[in-house]
């Protein structure tokens, strides 16, 4: 089954942008992944899915400061403008028979 | 809109079985397009996916935990189910119920119900 890896901690100041990453291991570098937002005490929310070829698409209400892209194994969120709610764990999901999550990556908004 | 929502004890002794329900309102569970799931996420730590099912009764789920769990749905009262027995502390957890396609990813989730496994 696919294993999904992501770094932890992150940080970026108010205003800033940041790229959080999401490797697919060997031989799933194709794969389909998501996105998921979860802020302190909630639930997760979902926010995009990214193909292998960099295509992205958003889930109802995600403002338009959240991106996706993609080169190889590596799948990419980025926040631009950085505001205080996007303090947060980000978790990347992905699917074959069965379902993954990655460890997450907890980012803080200096 | 759709929202899911998990009831359940929120304390389960140790060697007996956890029991969840997740009724599902703003759509239909028979809908062909989706499955329905449960993940968890243990206090501190990250998301892992238990098992799905679809509106037929076709089941899918996480090998580690197959032989303990059992997901059933009720297309009359727009809801499914999660028992998972035989639970130890480790199965403590905020459990999730979450919606999908098969080759999707979670779109729609629940509030989460925190499960605690104590004596």
């Amino acid at each position: 089954q696919p294993v999904l890896t992501q770094p932890s901690p992150a940080s970026a100041s108010l205003g800033s942008s940041v790229k959080l990453t999401c490797t697919l291991s060997s031989g799933y570098i194709n794969h389909i992944i998501a996105w998921h937002q979860q802020q302190p005490g909630k639930a997760p929310r979902y926010l995009m899915k990214i193909e292998g070829s960099g295509r992205y698409n958003k889930g109802s209400g995600v403002p338009d400061r959240f991106s996706g892209s993609s080169f190889g194994a590596d799948r990419y969120l980025t926040i631009s403008n950085l505001q205080s709610e996007d303090e947060a764990d980000y978790y990347c999901e992905t699917w074959d028979n069965t379902r993954v999550f990655g460890g997450g990556t907890k980012l803080t908004v200096l | 809109q759709l929202q899911l929502q998990e009831s359940g004890p929120g304390l389960v002794k140790p060697s007996e079985t956890l029991s969840l329900t997740c009724a599902v309102s703003g759509g239909s569970i028979d809908r062909t397009t989706y499955y329905w799931g449960w993940i968890r996420q243990p206090p501190g730590k990250g998301l892992e996916w238990i098992g799905s099912i679809y509106y037929s009764g076709t089941t899918y789920d996480n090998p580690s935990l197959n032989s303990r769990l059992t997901i059933s749905v009720d297309k009359s009262k727009n809801q499914f189910s999660l028992k998972l027995s035989s639970v130890t502390a480790a199965d403590t957890a905020v459990y999730y119920c979450a919606r999908h396609s098969y080759s999707t990813p979670v779109d729609s989730w629940g509030q989460g119900t925190l499960v605690t496994v104590s004596s």
